[in-house]
């Protein structure tokens, strides 16, 4: 069975620039979250979806940020414009439904961003 | 805030040796929890997951949770230099996993 797939793996940009992460999750999972994950940290939710819904974007940075999943199976996440902040691994999980109590999320590779 | 505390380590243990790793939560509703393994510029990896008070086995590793103490500990036997990583402890609360930041584990052959 095919893991997360996430696209690009590595991303230079510099700041003021526009970016985007692409996200493929596991077949059959209907709950997809983005990551960003900073050196020396633990992962921070940014958006949870459950099928194309956005259930929980309450850490999401609107300002600059937005996602979107089409058809609630792949999904897209963008930053426009980038901060040199932004710099971070931008990691995407998916799971079953997120109300289950056995809800397990597996991770794809990541995006490593850097902001120059 | 849900918050998930873990010694940043770095914890050494010479290879054969246990592992013990460690984590308390601030979330009295938690009721799921998990251990990720990330290895140095890869994305976590899920190892074990609890939901019950008391141990959990699978191979090697063994996920410890008390509800009471709010505590939840991964224990590693016969560590490997293969092991050496760093643990991230996760705690699904409000239908979404909080991460602790991680302890960075060495085995040392």
């Amino acid at each position: 069975e095919a893991g997360v797939v996430q696209s690009p793996r590595y991303k230079i940009i510099e700041k003021k620039q526009p970016v985007a992460f692409w996200c493929n999750p596991i077949s059959g999972h209907n709950t997809l979250y983005w990551y960003r994950q900073n050196l020396g940290q633990g992962p921070e939710l940014l958006i949870r979806y459950e099928n194309e819904e956005a259930v929980d974007d309450s850490q999401l940075p609107k300002d600059r940020f937005s996602a979107e999943r089409l058809k609630g199976v792949d999904s897209t996440l963008k930053i426009q414009p980038a901060e040199l902040g932004d710099s971070a691994v931008y990691l995407c999980a998916s799971s079953l439904e997120a109300g289950r109590l056995y809800n397990e999320q597996f991770f794809g590779p990541g995006t490593r961003l850097t902001v120059l | 805030q849900k918050e998930v505390e873990q010694n940043s380590g770095p914890l050494s243990v010479p290879e054969g040796a246990i592992a013990s790793l460690n984590c308390t939560y601030s979330d009295r509703v938690s009721q799921s929890f998990f251990w990720y393994r990330q290895y140095s510029g890869k994305s976590p990896e899920l190892i074990m997951s609890i939901y019950s008070n008391g141990d959990k086995e699978d191979g090697r590793f063994t996920a410890q949770l008390n509800k009471a103490s709010q505590y939840v500990s991964l224990l590693i036997r016969d560590s490997q230099p293969s092991d050496s990583a760093t643990y991230l402890c996760a705690v699904k609360a409000d239908f979404n996993l909080f991460f602790g930041t991680g302890t960075r584990l060495t085995v040392i052959p």
